[in-house]
């Protein structure tokens, strides 16, 4: 079964940092690019950032660029968030996605259930 | 305000078809067939429903279809079940390298 899992969402206080983890199974991981995608509580959907299948182009929404980083580790089928600088505004659910997409973001044929961060005081 | 336009709601009765519009610009949904639209119901994850404007992906109903004229693109939905009523959201690809990729701000689905 095809199947995204992320984890290490939580509470964290403005400014504070975080690392989300989103594990792959069921499909050739190293051969798909990845998105994250997050939606804030009762909002729509937003694109966060796309990284290829090889690790090698990275791209970032204007909202986080500069705040937040994309990493893979293929042998560990594993994709990665690195959240830096938080803001109330980045509360959402996070999810992880697959990207059909070979060099910029195109379309998301499969998703994790998300993992949900709160950032407050 | 989202890039791409969607209308906040539509509602349907069961049997009847409705459309949802996804209005953009030529520098994306107009320029390239590279729309999508995901189906989310509430607390659950999107799915996935329609690909290059008109494409289903395996197991997805052919009561969904797709299609797009100029600057907006459109999901149909024939034949409307209970189950179909969720929120809809458009995507499209854009050649502003800022931005990367387009979201709709959703559509919300009632069947009545």
């Amino acid at each position: 079964e095809v199947q995204l899992v992320e984890s290490g969402g939580g509470f964290v206080q403005p400014g504070g940092s975080l690392s989300l983890s989103c594990a792959a199974s069921g499909f050739s991981y190293s051969s798909y690019s990845m998105s994250w995608v997050r939606q804030a509580p009762g909002k729509g959907l937003e694109w966060i950032s796309f990284i290829s299948s090889t690790g090698n182009t990275k791209f970032y929404g204007d909202s986080v660029e500069g705040r937040f980083a994309v990493s893979r580790d293929n042998a560990k089928n594993s994709l990665y968030l690195q959240m830096n600088s938080l803001r109330a505004e980045d509360t959402a659910v996070y999810y992880c996605a697959r990207d059909s997409g070979s060099y910029s973001p195109y379309y998301f044929d499969v998703w994790g259930q998300g993992t949900r961060v709160t950032v407050s005081s | 305000q989202s890039a791409l336009i969607q209308p906040a709601s539509v509602s349907g009765s069961p049997g009847q078809s409705i459309t949802i519009s996804c209005t953009g610009t030529s520098t994306d949904v107009g320029g390239y067939n590279y729309v999508s639209w995901y189906q989310q119901h509430p607390g659950k994850v999107p799915k996935l429903i329609i690909y290059d404007v008109n494409n289903r992906p395996s197991g997805v109903s052919n009561r969904f279809s797709g299609s797009k004229s100029g600057n907006t693109a459109s999901l149909t939905i024939s034949g409307l079940q209970a189950e179909d009523e969720a929120d809809y959201y458009c995507v499209s690809y854009t050649s502003d390298t800022s931005l990367y990729v387009l979201f709709g701000g959703g559509t919300r689905l009632t069947v009545l």
